[in-house]
This record gives C-alpha cells, sequence and structure tokens, in this order.
C-alpha cells in the first residue's frame, strides 16, 4: 500500500540558508500534519492542513511557513536556518472524516533529517 | 500540564505479554486514548485507540478501567522488533487539535 512519500530524506544546510521539505500524502488523504522532532526528544506538533487550509498550529517558529497545494501535497519553507533547527521532520497524513475532523489515525513518512551547520 | 503519565522504561522478555501503563486521571467524557509507538528514527506508528471499551487489533490490546483514569495498552507476544518508544496521548476523537507527543516509554524488549 502507498504510504506517505517525504522528500528530500537527508538535506545539509548553513546558518541562515532556507530549505524546503515536500510531503506527498497517502491517496485521497486530505489532511496533512508536520513534526519536528531533535535529537533525543519527542516529536513536536508544528502545522497542519485540511483542504489546503492551515487546520492547526503547534510549536512553528515564525521563520518556518508550510502550505498544503491543489493535489494535497504540502511543503514546509523554513528560513534564516538555526543549528537548532536540526531534526527529523515528519509529515503525516489521514482521511478526515466528520465534518472535515480526523479520527486521530495518523500514517507518518519516513521523514526528512534536516542538519545545519 | 501533561495529560498522561507513564513509566520512562520497561523491559519485557521476548514472547511474553508487554503491559504498558498510563495515567490519565483529568481525562475529559468525549476524550479518546491513542497509542502510538516510535522505532528508532522511523516515523510514529498509530497502534490502537478507544473510548471507554476495550479493544483489540492485531497489534494490540487496550484496556480501558472503568474509571477511565488509566490505561494499559497489552502487546501479547512481544518481539525484538516491538523495542520501540510507546506514546499514550488523550484527544477527543474529532478534534481540530492534533496529536501532541509527550513523554513516552522506552520499552526494551530482551531475548
Amino acid at each position: 500500500a502507498a504510504g506517505v512519500i517525504q522528500s528530500p530524506r537527508h538535506l545539509i544546510k548553513e546558518k541562515r540558508e532556507t530549505a524546503t521539505l515536500k510531503c506527498y500524502p497517502i491517496p485521497r488523504h486530505d489532511t496533512v500534519y508536520w513534526y519536528q522532532q531533535g535529537p533525543g526528544q519527542d516529536p513536536q506538533f508544528l502545522i497542519s492542513f485540511y483542504e489546503k487550509m492551515q487546520s492547526d498550529k503547534g510549536s512553528i517558529p515564525d521563520r518556518f511557513s508550510a502550505q498544503q497545494f491543489s493535489d494535497y501535497h504540502s511543503e514546509l519553507n523554513m528560513s534564516s536556518l538555526e543549528l537548532g533547527d536540526s531534526a527529523l521532520y515528519f509529515c503525516a497524513s489521514s482521511l478526515a472524516t466528520l465534518r472535515g475532523r480526523n479520527t486521530g489515525e495518523l500514517f507518518f513518512g519516513e521523514g526528512s533529517r534536516l542538519t545545519v551547520l | 500540564d501533561a495529560k498522561t503519565t507513564q513509566p520512562p522504561s520497561m523491559d519485557c522478555a521476548e514472547g511474553r505479554a508487554a503491559n504498558l501503563p498510563c495515567n490519565h486521571s483529568t481525562i475529559s467524557g468525549n476524550e479518546y486514548v491513542y497509542w502510538y509507538r516510535q522505532i528508532h528514527s522511523q516515523g510514529p506508528q498509530y497502534i490502537i485507540h478507544g473510548l471507554k471499551n476495550n479493544e483489540t487489533n492485531e497489534m494490540a490490546s487496550l484496556i480501558i478501567t472503568e474509571d477511565r483514569k488509566s490505561s494499559t495498552l497489552i502487546l501479547p507476544h512481544a518481539t525484538l522488533r516491538d523495542t520501540a518508544v510507546y506514546y499514550c496521548i488523550v484527544r477527543a476523537q474529532y478534534n481540530n487539535n492534533d496529536m501532541r507527543f509527550g513523554a513516552g516509554t522506552r520499552l526494551t524488549v530482551k531475548p
């Protein structure tokens, strides 16, 4: 079965550079989520989108932005990168059911590892 | 304040049942208990969720106490591949507030 696809899997950037991560949800899934996981930490929710609209917002820095496109894929844009942005970034997708809300069963991708030097 | 409390780590012998506890004493009536796990550096994986009745699927069983203040995730025959961090999360099922992962339990299955 098709899973959540994230690209690139690995990315190395310098401080103050910009990075873009992409997420392709499971076909027919209409909701995407972004999580950040620093070394030795638990996944932290950043932001989510349902039908191309922001659904929920967590601890996403102002330097980061994200959007969901008409084909439901999503991109996380990170600017003015800092050393502390080095982390695994996970995307997840789900299928909304009741009035655009989800059941809580999220399907995660394998993550994109960002290293900021 | 954390909605759930889990032991930081547990060990289990291979082939035996792994029982992972979770306390959620402030759970609201419309909130479900969800369990996810994360095998080292992989994306979290949904396991199971429930409201008040016990639930079972191909991966695990979820036992929720009658007062709903605690629950136990049971892996009936743990294997080495079940070694992971297990997260217990409380959330309303149909909710625009998404999954927040707190401190989970690191389960180590030993041969």
